[in-house]
């Protein structure tokens, strides 16, 4: 199953800078995607989503921007900090369709390892 | 801050044995869910459930896994005869309304269960 994909296993930024994740998907279907942070032994913590009706939301430090009809997402952190190293998942949902055959059920990427140095 | 738990934190069990696993969704929602991460692999929906009934389940969702909701306030996953392949850990999620334009799944901290 590869309707979410995210490229980038890992990704390493300097304390201060932006960190950059993205995420691709290919099921037209998806109306709302989210962005999770897991630490190891935990499970995933929401973080940021947005509905396919906009382009862009932002909450403090994060920032995801939605761009529907190149079917990517990407997610910003400004500035990054060294709290922020954790996996980041991107996840997506049809949401509840007319046909009653999907009910808000997530797809998630692979992940991304963010680490951020001192 | 309300949260979802889940208990056990760790099972271990031999296969084929019987394993539930419990969860306690936050009080006011009304959507539930379980996902599994085998080690190194993606996160996976296995099943949602509404109104006391499933909603849907995937194809990993076969007849060895069942949920329930037995009170108010827990919501149980069953696997009646553990296999190798069900090693994983198991996530429990709910959320307060399942419009997904404007809802999110909340996500207790996970049981890792290892069937030896």
């Amino acid at each position: 199953d590869q309707q979410v994909k995210q490229n980038s296993p890992s990704l390493s930024v300097q304390e201060g800078r932006i960190s950059i994740l993205n995420c691709d998907y290919t099921n037209s279907m998806f109306d709302y995607f989210l962005w999770y942070k897991k630490y190891p032994a935990e499970g995933p913590t929401f973080l940021i989503s947005i509905s396919s009706i906009k382009d862009k939301n932002e909450d403090g430090r994060f920032t995801v921007f939605l761009n529907k009809s190149a079917k990517h997402l990407s997610l910003h952190i400004v500035p990054s900090q060294p709290g922020d190293s954790a996996v980041y998942f991107c996840a997506a949902s049809e949401g509840v369709n007319a046909g009653g055959t999907s009910y808000g059920k997530l797809t998630f990427g692979q992940g991304t390892i963010l680490t951020v140095h001192p | 801050e309300p949260e979802v738990t889940q208990t056990p934190s760790h099972q271990v069990t031999q296969m084929g044995q019987e394993v539930i696993l419990r969860c306690v969704p936050i009080s006011n929602h009304l959507y539930f869910y379980w996902y599994r991460q085998i080690l190194g692999q993606k996160v996976e929906f296995l099943v949602s459930f509404y109104n006391n009934e499933i909603s849907e389940k995937s194809e990993i969702f076969d007849d060895q896994f069942s949920v329930e909701r037995p009170d108010g306030s827990n919501f149980t996953l069953k696997i009646r005869s553990t296999k190798l392949e069900d090693s994983a850990m198991y996530f429990c999620a709910s959320s307060e309304a399942m419009m997904a334009t404007t809802d999110t799944q909340y996500f207790g901290p996970g049981t890792r269960l290892t069937v030896l």
